[in-house]
């Protein structure tokens, strides 16, 4: 069993329109969340940072948690056609050690 | 600041060859983590290095191997390459406690030929 998992995608939202991208976890004992975008060919960039049930906002991006269902999400408003990427999700499980899941691809179109 | 840095950023290598990659943090991190990136596997976790020491390490053979130095660099090392080694290697530093988020390099690009 993964123990991060997200659906591949791609997932296509028209410009100006809110993504909705989810996490499922199955470490009951991860602590920290996060969310990461990759751009083809480029390195991993993070975007949130979440450690406790309920929402946190940061400019168009909202990263929702919720330990009881282990699920995490990452909405984001306004997509605008740059946002067109891979959004990761990753969990840090304990001992020294952060896995991610495959990722969601995102296609924003103009 | 500067960010993480990682060289080589491509390698081509043949199969039975070693080979080392380096990577150094950003200042003030003690924390290294290796990560392998496939299309068909994602980021899979090597190993994680915090003041010299390694602090766990992922499911791969022992071909694979890392070490870290006092001034937080890190290096990993593959030996005996094989064709499915071909991957995107990332390092990524943070301050090593558990909330902390990592922050990638560039990555290096291996190709076994």
């Amino acid at each position: 069993q993964k123990e991060v998992e997200q659906n591949s995608g791609p997932l296509s939202v028209p410009e100006g329109a809110i993504a909705s991208l989810n996490c499922t976890y199955s470490d009951r004992g991860s602590q920290s969340f996060f969310w990461y975008r990759q751009y083809s060919g480029k390195s991993p960039e993070l975007i949130m940072s979440i450690y406790s049930n309920g929402d946190k906002e940061d400019g168009r991006f909202t990263a929702q948690l919720n330990k009881a269902s282990q699920y995490v999400s990452l909405l984001i408003r306004d997509s605008q056609p740059s946002d067109s990427a891979t959004y990761l999700c990753a969990a840090y499980t304990g001992g020294f050690k952060t896995i991610f899941g495959a990722g969601t691809r995102l296609f924003v179109k103009a | 600041k500067a960010g993480v840095t990682q060289t080589p950023r491509y390698l081509i290598k043949t199969r039975g060859q070693q080979v080392t990659l380096s990577c150094s943090p950003i200042s003030g991190h003690r924390s290294v983590s290796w990560y392998q990136q496939t299309p068909g596997q994602g980021l899979q976790f090597l190993f994680e290095y915090f003041s010299e020491t390694q602090r766990n390490k992922g499911n791969f053979p022992g071909r694979f191997s890392g070490r870290q130095f006092s001034n937080s660099r890190s290096e990993m090392n593959v030996s005996t390459l094989e064709l499915g080694d071909s991957a995107l290697y990332l390092c990524a530093s943070s301050l090593g406690r558990g909330n902390s988020p990592l922050h990638f390099g560039n990555g290096t690009r291996l190709t076994v030929t």
